[in-house]
């Protein structure tokens, strides 16, 4: 089964830095892009990037270029999102998702992983 | 505020047809194609549609995509219960090198 498994809920303080993964399962990892999404809550979707985890070639959307790191290591065919220093702002769902090369169209989705930044 | 412009809500009965609509630029939707993607209360994104009009496999053929100049729709026939949730249009954008999100559409059986 074709499947992508994010780590579980992270509640930090302001100025902790983070590092969440997604795990990718039954399919070759270094194919296909994959993409983070931002949703805050009771909000809309947000594209923050996307990684190829073959080569490590990344885009980042301009909003996010700067705040986050995105790195994949083909070895255990997990990618990870980093952030050196949370703020509030930063409390969301993050989901990953695997992008079809082209179309940038993202087929197979995590399960979420919520993350919370308070003092 | 997205770059793309989705009416924030739409209704139907069940059985009825409804209609969103996507209205982007000459940068994102005019010039590529576009996804659809449907989100479940408490859920993950799922795709629903990909190159303005191709169903993934499982998708039911109520749904379907269509674009026109710099505007999309997704059509959904026969409404149901279940199509209860929030509804997003995404292509990718040149001049923002990256793929934009429509402002979803929470769309309402009534």
């Amino acid at each position: 089964e074709v499947q992508l498994v994010q780590s579980g809920a992270e509640v930090k303080k302001p100025g902790e830095s983070l590092k969440i993964s997604c795990k990718a399962s039954g399919y070759n990892f270094i194919n296909f892009w994959i993409g983070w999404v931002r949703q805050m809550p009771g909000k809309g979707l947000e594209w923050m990037g996307i990684i190829y985890p073959s080569d490590s070639d990344t885009r980042y959307s301009p909003s996010f270029q700067g705040q986050v790191t995105f790195s994949a290591d083909k070895s255990i065919s997990t990618a990870y999102v980093q952030w050196r220093s949370l703020k509030a702002s930063d409390t969301a769902m993050y989901y990953c998702a695997r992008g079809q090369t082209g179309t940038i169209a993202f087929d197979i989705w995590g399960q979420g992983t919520m993350v919370t930044v308070s003092s | 505020q997205s770059v793309l412009t989705q009416p924030p809500s739409a209704s139907g009965t069940p059985g009825q047809r409804v209609t969103i609509s996507c209205s982007g630029s000459s940068s994102n939707i005019g010039s590529n194609t576009v996804n659809w993607y449907q989100q479940l209360p408490g859920t993950a994104p799922k795709l629903l549609i990909y190159k303005n009009d191709q169903r993934p496999s499982g998708v039911p053929d109520r749904f379907s995509g269509s674009k026109s100049g710099t505007s999309a729709s997704l059509a959904i026939s026969g409404l149901q219960a279940e199509d209860e949730a929030d509804y997003y249009c995404a292509p990718w954008d040149d001049s923002l090198s990256g793929v934009v999100f429509g402002g979803g559409t929470k769309l309402t059986v009534l």
